[in-house]
């Protein structure tokens, strides 16, 4: 039981290059997150999503875009990478949405956008 | 809207000191309140919970209960040891997860 993986675990791209960040879950979860963690902001959720086919606007979503095609997966894309979108990034799930749900993170990625 | 202030940090300890790490919330409804942990080169995990006023959530040691007269759901600890160098994240829940900035703990031997 692997519980949340993400992929790549660190990457560096060039101002306005794309790339697609991938996290993958094995619990059955119905619900996934991003987030973003900057020093001294703690996490900013990104997107989520309640389920397979399903995602919504987080507190940060400006220059992000995601799908969740298949339930374990959920894709995290960048069309014109940005600094300011220099960061690491972490994808968790949960079973739950309601109070008291915990959520489990993945390992994170660390991007540097130049 | 709803939100979370933690003490800044570094706190920085020696082995078998006292923890306090200070958490308060602003919240709308009733929230569940949460502690986690991140450490080194690590994703964020859950330490501790509680879902209701006076709940006491606990773990490993770590102790923090939910006072909703004072809104605040303080971090303890008796006795640190140098494995609990991490960055400690207080968090609420009513609809989505809100974190605080963390507060890193270093203990020395």
């Amino acid at each position: 039981n692997a519980g949340v993986t993400q992929t790549p675990k660190f990457r560096v791209l060039k101002t306005g290059q794309s790339m697609t960040l991938l996290c993958a879950q094995d619990m059955n979860h119905e619900y996934m997150y991003w987030y973003r963690q900057d020093p001294g902001m703690g996490l900013r959720l990104i997107h989520y999503s309640v389920g397979e086919g399903t995602t919504a606007k987080g507190e940060v979503p400006d220059g992000y875009n995601v799908s969740r095609l298949k339930k374990q997966n959920f894709l995290l894309g960048l069309e014109s990478a940005a600094p300011s979108q220099t960061s690491v990034y972490f994808c968790a799930s949960s079973l739950k949405r309601a109070r008291g749900g915990t959520q489990y993170f993945g390992p994170g990625t660390r991007l540097l956008v130049l | 809207g709803d939100s979370v202030t933690q003490m800044e940090g570094p706190v920085t300890l020696s082995e078998e000191a006292f923890l306090t790490i200070n958490c308060t919330y602003t919240a709308t409804g009733y929230p569940s309140l949460f502690w986690y942990v991140q450490y080194p080169g690590e994703g964020l995990q859950l330490l501790l919970k509680a879902t209701k006023a006076d709940d006491k959530g606990s773990n490993k040691g770590f102790e923090a209960t939910y006072r909703k007269e004072t809104t605040s759901f303080h971090l303890e600890k008796g006795s640190v040891q140098v494995s609990d160098s991490a960055v400690y994240f207080c968090a609420l829940d009513t609809d989505k997860l809100i974190f605080g900035t963390g507060t890193r703990l270093q203990v020395f031997p």
